[in-house]
């Protein structure tokens, strides 16, 4: 079975485009994460998805960035004006409902994104 | 505020030796604990957890609330231990299932 797939691999765009990063999450895992490493910082939480609702969306960092995940299955991330502080790599996590507290994510290879 | 510390960027280890990746963090609550590991050219994935307390790849961790530390221990390194080693935690509770992640530990095995 595949894992969590990521699209496009890489992007490098210009100050003020847009970009739509895209993520396929394991077929029948609810639930699906964003999450974002700027260079020489840690990885960190952008937004949950439970089905198609947002469940927290505590890490996004301002309304530039707008995350849909229409029906519960894919999500997509778009970043419009895209700013030089964007440049980064961003994962996608799924993972099936919680059992209790157990809740293994299993993440995609990443989107490299780099705003010139 | 959760956090996690991994205060070694880089650690670099003869093979057969000893390994100790250092992680402490701090959560008010009882966290999850977890280690993620990626391997050159490959995705992040879950090593061990704290609840398993089970032995991945000769790899063990042990959860100490009193030092709110989570340190990764090998008692013989590999070669294809080397790696990009990241500490991460979750809240137990419902609803908070986001990762908080240190900042990652480069464990380089010298042959």
């Amino acid at each position: 079975e595949a894992g969590v797939t990521q699209f496009p691999s890489h992007s490098v765009i210009e100050k003020g485009q847009t970009v739509t990063l895209r993520c396929d999450p394991i077929s029948g895992h609810d639930n699906l994460y964003w999450y974002r490493r700027v260079m020489g910082k840690e990885i960190k939480f952008l937004l949950h998805f439970v089905k198609e609702s947002k469940q927290d969306e505590s890490g996004m960092p301002n309304n530039r960035f707008l995350a849909e995940r229409t029906g519960g299955t894919y999500s997509t991330l778009k970043v419009q004006p895209a700013e030089l502080e964007d440049s980064g790599v961003y994962f996608c996590a799924s993972s099936q409902s919680p059992i209790g507290s157990y809740n293994e994510q299993f993440f995609g290879p990443g989107t490299r994104l780099t705003v010139l | 505020a959760q956090r996690v510390t991994q205060p070694e960027k880089l650690l670099s280890v003869f093979k057969g030796a000893p390994v100790e990746l250092k992680c402490n963090y701090s959560y008010s609550g009882s966290p999850e604990l977890f280690w993620y590991v990626q391997y050159s050219r490959q995705r992040l994935q879950l090593l061990l957890r704290h609840i398993s307390r089970e032995s991945i790849k000769g790899f063990t961790a042990d959860l100490n609330k009193g030092e709110t530390s989570f340190h990764l221990k090998k008692p013989f390194a590999q070669e294809e231990d080397s790696a990009m080693y990241y500490c991460a935690l979750s809240g137990s509770g419902a609803g908070s299932y986001q990762l908080t992640f240190g900042k990652g530990t480069k464990l380089s095995v010298i042959p």
